[in-house]
């Protein structure tokens, strides 16, 4: 199993403000690494994949970067509707996908 | 657009079987592009995968749920099922279904399941 951890479990920060999230995993993932953004009482939406490749409709301020075990997602400028929990996934072990454990962005 | 819709009872007894379905709309699980497959997330906390399959029928497990999950496909209905046998408070959960695109670019809304007796 690819155990993925993500720092920090909390971040409080104010709208307009440039945000870093890191993942880790515990092996190589190579580029097999995705993050997702999940609103309250919503399904998880895919942002990045391919560590740094934006999915269909997401806005530039989101970027991914990283490979092998360290792996960064950036806010540019943190808007409103960004205030959210943000998961990275390996699926480099496609016979085992995991996930780290989320990361939630707050309002400070 | 691809849509995933999960239908299925929301309340389950202890130490029976959970079983949820997930209708593909726009798009066709018998496609040969993609596998589809079930995630769960526990009140408050994180996303657990818990298998996938393929149009063929060719399924892979999470190994810590292995020897309880069993994930089917039927392409005539274009569906793909989730059964969780001997289930506990512990899988209390909102499942998903998701179209796996290496990664997951697909979701439903989701369906919580209560495991109380």
């Amino acid at each position: 199993e690819i155990v993925m951890t993500q720092s920090p479990a909390t971040l409080s920060v104010s709208p307009g403000e440039r945000v870093t999230l890191s993942c880790r995993a515990s092996q190589s993932v190579s580029s097999d690494l995705a993050w997702y953004q999940q609103k309250p009482g919503q399904a998880p939406r895919l942002l990045i994949y391919g560590a740094s490749t934006r999915a269909t409709g997401i806005p530039a301020r989101f970027s991914g970067s990283g490979s092998g075990t360290e792996f960064t997602l950036t806010i540019s400028s943190l808007q409103s509707e960004d205030f959210a929990v943000y998961y990275c996934q390996q699926y480099n072990n496609w016979l085992f996908y995991t996930f780290g454990q989320g990361t939630k962005v707050e309002i400070k | 657009q691809l849509q995933l819709q999960e239908s299925g009872p929301g309340l389950v007894k202890p130490s029976e079987t959970l079983s949820l379905t997930c209708t593909v709309s726009s798009g066709s699980v018998s496609s040969t592009s993609y596998y589809w497959g079930w995630v769960r997330q526990p009140p408050g906390k994180g996303l657990e995968w818990l298998g996938s399959i393929y149009y063929s029928g060719s399924t892979y497990y999470n190994p810590s749920l292995k020897s309880r999950v069993i994930i089917f496909v039927d392409t005539s209905k274009n569906q793909f099922s989730l059964k969780l046998t001997s289930v506990t408070a512990a899988d209390t959960a909102v499942y998903y279904c998701v179209r796996c695109a290496h990664p997951f670019d697909h979701w439903g809304q989701g369906a919580l399941v209560t495991v109380s007796s």
